[in-house]
């Protein structure tokens, strides 16, 4: 069975710091691996990850995949406020199965 | 409209009644999507609709659970006799093309409660 698992599930940071969030995977047939941030409701996209080691940016935000490991990393430096949500990690197949996401809270 | 819309954003229901859960697409998205979340779980996969094709119905968890999409546009979420466990927000995405591309668009979800 595909499974995608993410961690830590929560994180608790000051703002100022640096955080890595994980996914790793288990399925067959890999297409992609795809980040979302969710505030409130609606998932947003952030990243689409196809090739291991090529790096994805933007702005304070950036994510890498190892497609020989079976996983991707999301990096935030310089969190702030605003970076608080549930991160979702996703790998698309012949459908899209999402992980259980991990939480992030941003403090002051 | 610009985003995906879902209506209610709230739905509390009686256990055993039915429920139907309504999304409407970004404009000219071929492709739509249907999600549950419950707590503290990720997202689980339901039912994709593309184009004029057969739904993928793979991810329904019983056949209480059902969908339509009329005229390739708007759909609706049919649960009958609901029971408790189906409490989660449901989520409809679309994309403008099929196939689960790297970008699906979501809505802000239903939230239902059976009591």
């Amino acid at each position: 069975e595909d499974k995608v698992v993410q961690s830590p599930l929560s994180l608790v940071v000051h703002e100022g710091d640096t955080v890595t969030l994980n996914c790793s995977y288990e399925v067959t047939n890999f297409r992609s691996l795809l980040w979302y941030k969710q505030e409130k409701k609606a998932p947003t996209f952030l990243f689409m990850l196809t090739s291991s080691g090529i790096e994805k940016k933007s702005g304070r935000l950036s994510s890498i995949l190892d497609k020989k490991e079976l996983f991707s990393i999301l990096n935030i430096t310089a969190t702030q406020t605003g970076d608080s949500a549930v991160y979702l990690c996703a790998v698309r197949t012949d459908k899209l199965i999402f992980g259980t996401g991990t939480r992030l809270q941003v403090f002051p | 409209g610009a985003g995906v819309s879902q209506s209610p954003s709230n739905k509390v229901t009686e256990k055993g009644k039915d429920v139907e859960l309504r999304c409407d697409p970004i404009s000219g998205h071929t492709a739509l999507y249907w999600y549950r979340q419950s707590l503290g779980q990720g997202l689980e996969f339901l039912i994709y609709f593309q184009g004029n094709s057969a739904p993928d119905k793979s991810g329904l968890p019983s056949d209480r659970f059902s969908a339509e999409r009329t005229g390739g546009s708007v759909s609706t979420l049919t649960i009958q006799r609901t029971q408790q466990e189906d409490s989660a927000v449901y989520l409809c995405a679309s994309s403008i093309s099929g196939g689960f591309p790297g970008e699906l668009f979501f809505g802000e979800g239903s939230r239902l409660t059976v009591l």
